[in-house]
């Protein structure tokens, strides 16, 4: 079946502006992550989501990120009154949800805050 | 922080020779898993090797794992040019809520035909 799908791919916004990103997982894949990645900090965890619930949001930076999830399958990342440091390409993953699985990642979003 | 550190940052060799990374860690983990990524977008997985494991092959790749020493390597062998890419070791902790991954700071390969 497909892959995990992120849209948009890329987003050029201005300082100051909210922002949405969407990622749609596996179909069937229980559990779904956010992660980022930046020249300066590598690729770092944000939050995960298992169904709906987000027992772990240890990683979101500050109050001006959130993310929700429905219906246990998409999800969207929100952030609000963007800074230039949260340019960064932000990466979505599945899996299936046990333990031992692997993550499938989608193709990322790419966010410039001028 | 980064849970896992690379090691070298970046590698050049040439096609038909073999490229080995290296990958550690500082607290315990369930497993272990190796990514892909090329141009600087969506990560490829690769292998995932768990806490029980030692060795695990898959095609041209080898993954180690020495939880005594909290570290792993990944070997590519006969290298081709298609495998210049960024080499990521990512591990899922023990005490991590839904195996959340922390990331090593990667390896740059590049595979000169």
């Amino acid at each position: 079946g497909a892959g995990v799908s992120q849209s948009p791919s890329n987003k050029v916004t201005e300082k100051g502006k909210d922002v949405e990103l969407r990622c749609d997982p596996i179909s069937g894949h229980t559990a779904l992550y956010w992660y980022r990645q930046s020249l300066g900090q590598g690729l770092e965890f944000l939050i995960y989501f298992q169904g709906n619930s987000a027992p772990d949001k240890s990683g979101l930076p500050s109050d001006r990120f959130s993310a929700e999830r429905t219906g246990g399958s998409v999800s969207t990342l929100t952030i609000q009154r963007t800074q230039q440091e949260d340019s960064a390409v932000y990466l979505c993953a599945s899996s299936a949800g046990a333990a031992y699985n692997e993550q499938f990642f989608g193709p990322g979003t790419r966010l410039t805050v001028l | 922080s980064q849970q896992g550190e690379e090691d070298p940052q970046a590698l050049s060799i040439q096609e038909g020779e073999n490229a080995t990374m290296n990958c550690s860690y500082k607290t315990s983990i369930n497993n272990l898993q190796w990514y892909r990524q090329n141009s600087g977008r969506g990560l490829v997985h690769l292998i995932l090797i768990r806490s029980n494991e030692r060795e695990k092959h898959s095609g041209r790749l080898r993954v180690t794992l020495d939880t005594s020493k909290k570290s792993s390597s990944l070997l590519i062998t006969a290298s081709r040019a298609a495998d210049t890419a960024s080499y990521f070791c990512a591990t899922a902790l023990i005490k991590a809520a839904g195996n959340k991954l922390t990331f090593g700071g990667g390896t740059r390969v590049l595979v000169k035909p």
